[in-house]
């Protein structure tokens, strides 16, 4: 089945780590998407990718990092500048190169908790 | 900037009562419009999406919406809601720019009582 997965479900940390999050995708689609839910919000777009070695900043980008060497891998770092890492955090993939470039699918999310 | 309004941010129903979820966007040129779902505990699915032709959409699970160009909107209906519609609901728009980002609405949770 292709699909993207998540690891892990749930994530809990201590105030000052750092976090990676992993997104895995075998849909063969060239651009990611990393976002946070938070409740009231919406989705925010934290980083994302149309091409391997290649990422650009979204709306939310402070105190995260992420890298893209593989097409099918997009980790999400979540540093300890960033100041209210306590959220849903959901990658995506859409295939820019159909004619529907911007139809985007969703992986299952990451809860990360810090305290 | 783009911007996509969901009016409704919480919405309760019965069974069986029709359901309209309203969306606008900002953008007065081209766009592909989208309606996401996300049911507790599971991940975000589309659940219809517009990009040409018959304004009137049909999506899963007996969902249509209509795109109506001249007043920015991207509705949702049902005729007749499930207690299994009990989800949050996205509207979501393609950014103008070419870098392939979707605009999203904050969301509206819908409760729909048995």
């Amino acid at each position: 089945d292709g699909g993207i997965t998540q690891s892990p479900k749930y994530l809990f940390r201590k105030e000052g780590q750092n976090v990676t999050l992993s997104c895995e995708q075998n849909l063969n689609h060239d651009a990611m998407y990393w976002y946070r839910q938070d409740p009231g919000q919406g989705l925010r777009l934290i980083y994302y990718s149309q091409i391997v070695n290649d990422f650009q900043k979204g709306d939310i980008a402070e105190g995260y990092s992420v890298s893209r060497e593989k097409k099918e891998s997009f980790p999400l770092t979540v540093t300890s500048a960033q100041k209210n890492p306590t959220a849903f955090y959901l990658c995506a993939s859409s295939n820019p190169t159909t004619a529907r470039p911007y139809e985007q699918y969703f992986g299952p999310g990451t809860r990360l908790t810090v305290t | 900037a783009q911007s996509v309004s969901q009016h409704n941010h919480h919405v309760i129903l019965s069974e069986a009562a029709s359901l309209e979820l309203g969306c606008n966007y900002s953008y007065g040129g081209t766009v592909n419009l989208f309606w996401y779902v996300q049911y507790p505990g599971q991940h975000l699915q589309l659940l219809l999406k517009y990009f040409s032709g018959d304004p009137l959409v049909k999506g899963i699970k007996g969902f249509e919406a209509e795109f109506i160009k001249s007043k920015f909107s991207f509705n949702l209906r049902k005729p007749s809601v499930q207690w299994s519609d009990t989800a949050e609901y996205f509207c979501a728009v393609s950014n103008a720019g070419n870098n392939r980002k979707l605009i999203w609405g904050l969301g509206t949770s819908l409760a729909v009582n048995p």
